[in-house]
């Protein structure tokens, strides 16, 4: 069964360092893919960033990379430069593109930018 | 091009009510997904649906049901509501092919006193 597993339950930064959060994933389909959200405080969900498994490079939107490491089955995210906007619920998910094909999600990190 | 939106956007219900919401997806995209949130099991799967057609549906009882509308406009309908039930219930829509992203609109708070 897909299973996403995010270690960091909370991060605080200082801005305009970078920052790594961390996932890990496991899955028995050869197709999937890798997606990254921010929940701000307000609630909404929002998408940041997708990796495809057969993607032989990084994937890289703005101050936002994924680290993606298959033969670990690791998909971290990279928040370059960070800023005090940055702060909110961050959560790694993968869908299955042969299996269960639904979006599940690991259980998010906090994270804190502080000035 | 506008978001995704929900109502309404907060709800408070009674045990044993049910209750309707409701999910306006991207134009264009014909695929719903539905999910609730609570800070105990995180964030869930509840069932997708594509062209009016449930695709895929998560670990949820039978008093969790949705359709699709011909515009792909979404419902979701929650009958003898438990105080469990208390939780975000989000709705993201996607084009239903290619990569899947999806696109989540702002929630809907239900509590169930």
């Amino acid at each position: 069964a897909q299973k996403i597993t995010q270690t960091q339950p909370g991060m605080f930064v200082q801005e305009k360092e970078a920052v790594t959060l961390d996932c890990t994933y496991d899955t028995s389909d050869q197709s999937y893919g890798l997606f990254w959200y921010k929940q701000p405080s307000s609630g909404e969900m929002i998408f940041l960033i997708y990796q495809g498994s057969y993607d032989e490079q990084n994937a890289t939107e703005g101050r936002y990379s994924l680290n993606f490491q298959k033969a670990r089955k690791s998909a971290n995210l990279v928040i370059s430069a960070s800023q005090l906007g940055d702060s909110a619920m961050y959560f790694c998910a993968m869908r299955e593109f042969q299996g269960a094909q639904k979006l599940v999600f690991g259980q998010g990190t906090r994270l804190t930018i502080n000035p | 091009k506008a978001g995704v939106t929900q109502t309404p956007r907060y709800l408070i219900k009674t045990r044993g009510q049910q209750v309707t919401l409701s999910c306006s997806p991207i134009s264009g995209h014909r695929s719903v997904s539905w999910y609730q949130q609570t800070p105990g099991q995180g964030l869930q799967f509840l069932f997708e649906y594509f062209s009016e057609t449930q695709r895929n549906k998560g670990n949820f009882p039978g008093r969790f049901s949705g359709r699709q509308f011909s515009n792909s406009r979404s419902e979701m309908n929650v009958s003898t509501l438990e105080l469990g039930d208390s939780a975000l219930y989000l709705c993201a829509s996607s084009s239903g092919t290619g990569h899947y992203e999806q696109y989540f609109g702002p929630g809907t708070r239900l509590t169930v006193t």
